[in-house]
């Protein structure tokens, strides 16, 4: 167990649906990452987040958006869903990063989305 | 943009044998180069890391090589089990640290 949690471990929906995945960092973590996984595709970074505020965004599509709480939980929304949306979700959470090097990323057990 | 290519995508093995999997990446700001283990339906999980101030690491089967000048890195493991099948993921930093971009994984099966 990471210590990082995320809700639903499971989300089936349909096309034109908006969802909302949630994540819960490990305590003390100020930094949040999302990224997708498709089907035997690699991890694609969306989005990092540190204490609240963004820092810094990867490929991610304008009908997805995140944000992150003043608990240091996040939320990644998924809206007018495609079905190429249908992917696993991971939310990561580390210590700050910094300039000098990265740290540790702990991954969440994923939510599944699946958009029919 | 930032991009870390990974070499072979899959992989398979004898047991007792090595593998090596390897990587390049374009930032040449780049300064941390962690690999993670994917195994079936799980979440990734970090399995050994290096930075840019250092050219090897070992952590018992597991080592990276880094070489900084020709941006790319590469991971090796000894005297292969069954259960160090997986598909392995490198990644490297960039945007100031930021953000991890991962090669495209290999997926490695040690045959018994």
């Amino acid at each position: 167990d990471s210590g990082v949690t995320q809700t639903p471990k499971h989300l089936i929906t349909a096309t034109g649906q908006r969802v909302t995945l949630r994540c819960s960092p490990r305590s003390g973590d100020l930094s949040v990452y999302w990224y997708q996984q498709s089907l035997d595709q690699g991890l694609q970074f969306l989005i990092h987040y540190y204490n609240g505020e963004e820092r810094a965004k990867g490929n991610i599509l304008e009908r997805f958006s995140a944000q992150q709480f003043p608990d240091l939980h996040s939320e990644l929304n998924l809206s007018s869903l495609e079905l190429g949306d249908s992917a696993l979700y991971f939310c990561a959470s580390s210590v700050y990063p910094g300039q000098r090097g990265g740290r540790e990323q702990f991954f969440g057990p994923g939510t599944r989305l699946t958009v029919l | 943009g930032e991009n870390v290519e990974q070499h072979p995508s899959t992989l398979s093995v004898q047991e007792g044998d090595s593998a090596v999997i390897k990587c390049t990446y374009s930032d040449s700001a780049s300064n941390y180069f962690p690999w993670y283990k994917q195994e079936l339906g799980k979440r990734p999980q970090l399995i050994i890391d290096i930075r840019s101030n250092v050219g090897e690491k070992k952590d018992q089967r597991i080592a990276v090589t880094l070489n900084k000048t020709a941006k790319h890195f590469s991971l090796h493991i000894t005297e292969t089990q069954p259960e160090d099948s997986a598909v392995y993921f490198c990644a490297a930093n960039t945007q100031g640290a930021q953000k991890l971009v991962f090669g495209q994984g290999t997926r490695l099966t040690i045959n018994p």
